[in-house]
């Protein structure tokens, strides 16, 4: 079983600061990280799938930076609107196609 | 492109019962895999299908199965309900799967009385 694990496990910011959040996970049979973001009473939905260590990814304010060797990707958004408050969820996708969720980062930004 | 359908959106059982739950997948998609999500729990991995076949399947009791059908809609059913099983469950498509994104439906929510 993979323990992915997400921190912190809720923030609150104010509108315009900036923030990141943590996903780390093992590394072992690792093949891809996905960042989901999931709006209460919605679906999850993609923002960002990476595989190569290194990898850096970026859609409007939000960002995305992965690290294999170590384990651990981490997600930025710049200028942090109300709209962008949602559950944040990271999951790490071994080479068997298993994937395993993080218990995600809850953001609320405060206008 | 319609997106990922799940029927029913919401049921109430009472313990000992079996339930279904249907996912249509988005066209072309021929991954579909299941997510069980409780209070305080990460989304929980239950079975993933390809082209009809289980490829992988997570750590929960045999009372969770699954099928895939040729034109990729999926089921899973529960059996012998229990109260713990009470939670949303979600399914998700995917062209590619462990690469590709995961185009989740708005879930089923189960409550086990």
């Amino acid at each position: 079983i993979l323990n992915v694990e997400q921190s912190p496990q809720s923030l609150h910011v104010q509108e315009g600061d900036s923030t990141n959040f943590t996903c780390s996970f093992p590394s072992s049979n690792f093949y891809a990280l996905h960042w989901y973001r999931w709006e209460t009473a919605k679906s999850p939905e993609a923002l960002f799938v990476m595989t190569l260590n290194g990898d850096e990814k970026k859609k409007g304010r939000i960002s995305a930076t992965l690290n294999t060797k170590e384990g651990y990707s981490y997600l930025y958004i710049k200028g942090s609107q109300p709209e962008d408050s949602a559950t944040y969820l990271c999951a790490s996708a071994n080479t068997g196609n298993q994937f395993y969720f993080g218990t995600g980062t809850s953001l609320t930004v405060i206008p | 492109k319609a997106g990922v359908t799940q029927t029913p959106r919401y049921l109430i059982k009472t313990r000992g019962q079996q339930v279904t739950l249907s996912c249509s997948p988005i066209s072309g998609h021929r991954s579909v895999s299941w997510y069980q999500q409780t209070p305080g729990q990460g989304l929980q991995f239950l079975f993933e299908y390809f082209s009809e076949t289980q490829r992988n399947k997570g750590n929960f009791p045999g009372r969770f199965s699954g099928r895939q059908f040729s034109n990729s809609r999926s089921e899973m059913n529960v059996s012998t309900l229990e109260l713990g099983d009470s939670a949303l469950y979600l399914c998700a498509s995917s062209e590619k799967p462990a690469a590709g994104e995961l185009f989740f439906g708005e879930g089923s929510r189960l409550t086990v009385l």
